[in-house]
């Protein structure tokens, strides 16, 4: 099935360090959405985007609209050990189905 | 207010079998979403339903079926297990238009 691109794949870092990925597509999207996902949990949601441009807070966590429509940015500042899990993109254009993205693994060690 | 909710958790199933899978949306959401996520990967859309019809499929044979009731609660069937089966499915409810999908803990269907 249709993904979206995701980096990068995985990341180790040190607890108090900043994390950035992102996700494309070659098809445009008017809502981008950020979801955490635990082992054998459902997705939970971060941060939904609707506009081009449209930068989002959540706490440490800020995403980012792409100007092209065509990508998005998650950044977490300040790491924490409870920011690890499986982090993925997920974009919809006419709103009937969500593509979600490979998935950015991210652990956190002390 | 509870979130979405999905029975049951765990599910073990010969080939062949068919299966029925619940979930309970957000009180006040009228749409139910329908996903499998296979191990490594993200979810893969089956189906969204809105105040009872279908407003979409994904990529998945017809052994793949679903319904909403309507107290918006659906239900989703799948016919004749295959080994290829085996999945995490994911249900999510939102307001109206499919978006800001709010997401189930699954069912873990493995198939032997």
């Amino acid at each position: 099935g249709q993904q979206l691109n995701q980096s990068p794949q995985s990341m180790f870092i040190q607890e108090g360090e900043d994390v950035s990925m992102n996700c494309t597509s070659s098809s445009i999207f008017n809502t981008w959405l950020w979801y955490k996902q635990d082992p054998g949990e459902g997705p939970v949601l971060l941060i939904a985007l609707y506009k081009a441009g449209e930068l989002t807070s959540n706490g440490r966590l800020t995403a980012q609209f792409g100007i092209t429509r065509k990508d998005s940015f998650l950044n977490i500042s300040a790491s924490i050990p409870s920011d690890v899990g499986i982090y993925f993109c997920a974009g919809t254009y006419n709103t009937d189905k969500l593509i979600f993205g490979t998935g950015t693994r991210l652990q956190v060690f002390p | 207010d509870a979130g979405v909710t999905q029975s049951p958790t765990h599910l073990i199933k010969t080939r062949g079998q068919h299966v029925t899978l619940r979930c309970s949306p957000i009180s006040g959401h009228k749409s139910v979403s329908w996903y499998q996520q296979v191990l490594g990967q993200g979810p893969q859309f089956i189906f969204q339903y809105y105040e009872k019809e279908e407003r979409g499929r994904g990529n998945f044979p017809d052994r793949f079926s679903a319904r909403q009731f309507p107290n918006y609660s659906s239900e989703l069937n799948v016919n004749a297990l295959l080994l290829g089966d085996s999945a995490l499915y994911l249900c999510a409810s939102s307001r109206w238009d499919g978006t800001e999908a709010f997401f189930g803990q699954g069912t873990r269907l493995t198939v032997v």
